[in-house]
Parts: C-alpha cells; sequence; structure tokens
C-alpha cells in the first residue's frame, strides 16, 4: 500500500537558516507528489508538486523539492528561512486510478522559527 | 474568485448526535473529496464525488456519508457522533481527470473544526 513517511515531527530553525524537511515515500508505480503548508486556522497550500521530468522542482515561497528514486524521497529545502514560514508541512503522494484521483498525506513535520 | 469555502468554520456536538458540514468547490471546478484531519496527524481520504455520485471511497465506516449537488457544491454527513470523530474536515476541489495532470490539483478550503463531546 501507498504510504508516506514524515520522520520529524517537529523542528526548530532560527530565522536564515536552512531548511530541510524529509520526505519518504512507498509507492509501486511511478509517484507523484506533492509538499503542502498549514497554516493555524488555515487549509492546504500547495508549494510544489512532482509529476515527471526534472528531479528538482521549484515552488512558491523560494521552496524547492528534489525527487531520489534510488531513496524514494522526496525533501523540501528552503536556503534561508523567514519568520512567516513556520507552519505545519505535509508530503503527499497521489494515487490515481480509473477516474480518480486522491491523495496520500504523511503525518506532518511542524517547523517552528526562531528569531 | 473565492476559492474553497466551508461551513461552518466550527461546531461543536455531542455523541451521538448527527452533523451535515458543507462545502463550496472553486469556480469550474467539479470534482469535490473530503478530508478527515485529527489532531496531530496528515489528513486521511474519506471519499470522493463526481457528477452527483460517491467515486471513490477511504476507509471509513458507512456513518460517513456524502452528497453532491447539480451546481457542484457537497454535503458531508456523519451519523452516531463519537468522540473519535473530533478534527478538522477539510474539502478539497478539481477538475475531473483520468489522471494525474497539471488540470486537476486539488485546492483545499480551511476546513471545519468538529468537536464531539
Amino acid at each position: 500500500a501507498q504510504s508516506v513517511t514524515q520522520p520529524d515531527i517537529h523542528i526548530t530553525v532560527s530565522e536564515g537558516a536552512s531548511l530541510e524537511l524529509r520526505c519518504n515515500y512507498s509507492y509501486g508505480a511511478t509517484p507523484y507528489l506533492f509538499w503542502y503548508v498549514q497554516s493555524p486556522g488555515q487549509g492546504l497550500q500547495l508549494l510544489l508538486k512532482y509529476f515527471s521530468g526534472d528531479t528538482l522542482v521549484q515552488g512558491i515561497k523560494g521552496f524547492e523539492a528534489e525527487f531520489k528514486r534510488s531513496q524514494s524521497s522526496f525533501n523540501l529545502r528552503k536556503p534561508s528561512v523567514h519568520w512567516s514560514d513556520a507552519a505545519e508541512y505535509f508530503c503527499a503522494v497521489g494515487q490515481y486510478g480509473g477516474a480518480t484521483n486522491k491523495l496520500i498525506f504523511g503525518t506532518g513535520t511542524l517547523l517552528a522559527v526562531q528569531p | 474568485d473565492a476559492g474553497v469555502t466551508q461551513s461552518p468554520t466550527h461546531l461543536i456536538k455531542t455523541r451521538g448526535q448527527q452533523v451535515t458540514l458543507r462545502c463550496s468547490p472553486k469556480s469550474g471546478h467539479d470534482t469535490v473529496s473530503w478530508y478527515q484531519q485529527a489532531l496531530g496527524q496528515g489528513p486521511q481520504f474519506i471519499f470522493q464525488y463526481y457528477e452527483e455520485e460517491e467515486r471513490q471511497r477511504g476507509n471509513f465506516p458507512d456513518r460517513f456519508s456524502g452528497h453532491q449537488f447539480p451546481n457542484y457544491s457537497s454535503e458531508l454527513n456523519v451519523n452516531a457522533l463519537l468522540l473519535g470523530d473530533s478534527a478538522l474536515y477539510l474539502c478539497a476541489s478539481s477538475l475531473a481527470g483520468s489522471g494525474p495532470s497539471l488540470y486537476n490539483e486539488q485546492f483545499f478550503g480551511p476546513g471545519t473544526r468538529l468537536t464531539v463531546l
């Protein structure tokens, strides 16, 4: 069965420092991978997605992610974190079959940013 | 474009009661999916509606049911509420498609926070 693992429940970084959030997936076929961000009281906002092609994907708000098939990983990175990046981040894999599409999410990583 | 809207924002119910949550999809979207997000967890897929029919269902009991209206809006109904049903319920809308594409990205609403006492 498809699954997504986010090993880090909580991460704290200093403002201006670099960030890497880990995501590992289990999927039998070519994975379609997503990173979402959720601020308190908000819904999920898509940061970036990987369907095919270049394994380094650029997203909004200065985020990028790299798909590594050999490691079944899709880690999210940002070179310099801003205080407004404090939020919960979810990695997801898309499952497609027939006429449906659904997302399978990891348990999330809560990011705190220190001044 | 108002995006995906959900109502109500918050809801408090007691065990055994029934609840109805509502979702209006993003303009132009015809498919609505519902997810349950328990505290400290990622969203879990409940079911998806397209053309007023349930198209796929996740691992949720029959107490969870839904409906889609001709204008593509949707309702999620939960009967015989349990304490464990307390969660944030997220609605996502998209365009129907037979596979992944740049055109059937799911857009999420802000959610309805359900508390069962």
